[in-house]
């Protein structure tokens, strides 16, 4: 399948600070990403579509100025959670369709752990 | 409405026994795609199995297969001999043709037994 990546895997941040997130498609070119948030033992909840040179998308309730998402390439979309607080705590992944495949089979990075103190 | 349902929240099954993970799916839209994910503790969302709506026969990746029953509009998942391994949440998630988004059902936690 394909690979996509994340980093950091685990992050710890202060109260107040800001937590970029990068998601890279490492051997196909993704035009659009998504990227979920997980809470404990639940399902994801997508936040928002991230589109190669244009503006994201965002889910209804999903505060656009709080996480701003760049999708500066084909291969890289980066996610930043600003000014982050204890609530903001959570596990982000992101995903990429691979177009061209047949069923156009989304493919997932590994998550990144946010902790906000 | 577009929708999703996974019915069983956990399952134990003993080892090397077969275990079939519940999906029913709603949706009004003809042409449409069903996908089984994988969710170890580790996090790692692993992409299982795909049917898509038109397809003729279940789709079968190893030891991993789909019961598809559209009339039913249901899309189980069929694991054949269960591995100590295979014990993660499983997810099933639907597509339209119109976007990529998934839809996603709550999921199942399966623990295999030793």
């Amino acid at each position: 399948g394909a690979v996509v990546s994340q980093h950091p895997s685990r992050v710890i941040c202060k109260s107040g600070t800001s937590v970029k997130i990068e998601c890279r498609s490492l051997d196909f070119q993704a035009t659009t990403m998504f990227w979920y948030r997980q809470f404990p033992k639940k399902s994801l909840m997508l936040m928002a579509t991230s589109n190669e040179g244009s503006k994201a998308t965002y889910e209804q309730g999903v505060e656009k100025d709080k996480f701003l998402i760049n999708h500066a390439s084909l291969t890289l979309s980066t996610l930043t959670v600003t000014s982050a607080h204890p609530e903001d705590s959570s596990f982000y992944i992101c995903s990429a369709p691979r177009t061209g495949d047949f069923q156009e089979t989304q493919y997932f990075g590994p998550g990144t752990r946010l902790l906000v103190l | 409405a577009q929708k999703i349902t996974q019915t069983q929240p956990g399952m134990f099954v003993q080892e090397k026994e077969a275990v079939t993970l519940d999906c029913t799916y709603d949706t009004s839209d003809p042409s449409y795609g069903l996908f089984w994910y994988k969710q170890p503790s580790s996090g790692e969302m692993i992409f299982l199995i795909y049917q898509g709506s038109y397809d003729q026969q279940n789709a079968t990746e190893g030891r991993y297969s789909l019961n598809f029953q559209k009339a039913r509009k249901s899309a189980n998942l069929v694991i054949s001999a269960s591995q100590l391994g295979d014990s993660a949440m499983y997810f099933c998630a639907m597509r339209h043709y119109s976007n990529y988004q998934l839809i996603w059902g709550a999921g199942t936690k399966l623990i295999i037994k030793p």
